[in-house]
């Protein structure tokens, strides 16, 4: 079966442009999650969707930031206009239904390095 | 509050023991994830603890204390390729059931020969 795909594996852009990250989760999962990961931050939790329903999104850091789910098959992280200190690798995880009560794991993409010059 | 506390860094021997500890404050308790991340992959699941005690996985056992609030993840046998991140997650359970978790910020191992 397929994993949880993320792309693009890498992104280099100046700041100011407008980015946007793409998600598609493991199939029959119902929880998407949005992650970045930092060296001083460590993995911190962004937004996560419940059957495409944003159910908590305070971990999202300003209004440059705005995530989609627009079907259960799809997810998209824009940052704009994006900055320097946006920079990190932002991870997309999944589970499937029942997962608030189970030993289920948030399966993880590979993630997409993002560089702001 | 949200906390999670672990060393930052550790060290060991292929072939011996590693116990890498956490310890958490969160508001409610629904469960606690080890995960494994290797530099520049992403996190993969090792192990889930809710009741108090020991799991037993291979080579790897993970511990829980819910009253005392903490977790260790126990390596045997250590083999070079364990050289990783091992993170803490704590499934929280304020506001009710949720299936959002807060990591610790890892424990960075390397394994020397």
């Amino acid at each position: 079966d397929a994993g949880v795909i993320q792309s693009p594996r890498h992104e280099v852009t100046e700041m100011g442009q407008e980015v946007t990250l793409r998600c598609k989760p493991i199939s029959g999962h119902n929880s998407l999650f949005w992650y970045r990961q930092t060296m001083m931050r460590g993995l911190e939790l962004l937004i996560y969707f419940n059957n495409n329903v944003p159910i908590d999104d305070s971990g999202m850091p300003e209004d440059r930031f705005s995530a989609k789910m627009p079907n259960a098959s799809f997810s998209t992280l824009k940052i704009q206009p994006s900055e320097p200190r946006d920079s990190a690798v932002y991870f997309c995880a999944s589970t499937p239904p029942g997962g608030s009560y189970s030993n289920q794991p948030q399966h993880f993409g590979d993630g997409t390095r993002l560089s702001i010059l | 509050g949200q906390n999670i506390d672990q060393p930052t860094e550790m060290t060991a021997t292929e072939g011996a023991i590693v116990q890498i500890n956490c310890t958490y404050q969160t508001s409610g308790f629904n469960g606690l994830f080890w995960y494994q991340q290797h530099a520049g992959e992403a996190p993969t699941f090792l192990s889930y603890n809710v009741l108090d005690g020991l799991e037993e996985k291979g080579r790897f056992s993970s511990f829980l204390s819910r009253s005392k609030g903490y977790s260790y993840l126990l390596l045997k046998e250590l083999q070079m390729k364990d050289s990783a991140s091992y993170l803490c997650a704590v499934r929280s359970a304020y506001g009710g059931a949720t299936n959002k978790l807060i990591f610790g910020t890892g424990t960075l191992l390397a394994v020397q020969p």
